[in-house]
């Protein structure tokens, strides 16, 4: 069964810093793998999708790279701003394939 | 833009009502998701469906159940609430064929 692990659950950063959120994965099977953002009280908002062909994606100041045969992912976020300021979220494909796994979030804070 | 909505942003039930979430998708999408999102907990799939009235369970569909009767529409169907089922619901959609979930803005429940 497919598990999503997220490291850190906070963090907290000056505005500036470059900084990475991590996700981990069990079943390495995947065919992709996605981030999200979420606001508080809102709902998600799709930021990168990682083909399993693929080894990283890029949007703007966001880099995501996925590592399949280490079931890892890493989100880089350069030159942090406050408006980075909410949870970023990771999702995995279940092992049968029929719908995502979700990690817990990491709650990022940038201060100004 | 995909645009995935739901039925209302906050809502406040008694237990033991029976209460109704809605969740309307326009891109003609064939999948469609219902989660829950507990602090800690991340998300947690409670139905899905692939096709109308098509429906399949997910990680926790004790005290729900669902209803896809149109394509675009997927309700989320509380038959006697109870207090551990306030929570945040969120509702996605995606295509048969593509990646991404597309997420409406979320409802959050209370039961008292």
């Amino acid at each position: 069964k497919q598990e999503v692990t997220q490291i850190p659950a906070a963090l907290s950063v000056p505005e500036g810093e470059n900084l990475v959120l991590n996700c981990s994965f069990t079943d390495s099977a995947i065919y992709n793998l996605q981030w999200f953002r979420q606001d508080p009280g809102k709902g998600l908002t799709s930021l990168l999708l990682i083909q399993s062909s693929q080894r990283e994606q890029t949007s703007g100041r966001l880099n995501a790279s996925l590592d399949k045969s280490s079931g890892r992912s890493t989100l880089y976020i350069a030159a942090s701003q406050p408006g980075d300021s909410a949870t970023y979220l990771c999702a995995a494909p279940s092992s049968n394939n029929n719908d995502m796994r979700f990690g817990a979030g990491t709650r990022l804070t940038v201060k100004p | 833009d995909v645009k995935v909505t739901q039925s209302s942003r906050y809502l406040v039930k008694r237990t033991g009502e029976k209460v109704f979430l809605e969740c309307v998708q326009d891109m003609d999408h064939e999948n469609m998701f219902w989660y829950r999102q507990d602090p800690g907990l991340g998300l947690r799939l409670i139905y899905f469906s692939y096709d109308v009235k098509m429906k399949e369970k997910g990680d926790i569909p004790e005290g729900y159940s669902v209803s896809r009767e149109k394509k675009e529409r997927f309700s989320l169907i509380l038959e006697s609430a109870s207090t551990n089922q306030t929570s945040m619901y969120l509702c996605a959609s995606s295509d048969r064929e593509a990646d991404t979930q597309y997420f409406g803005p979320g409802t959050r429940l209370t039961v008292l």
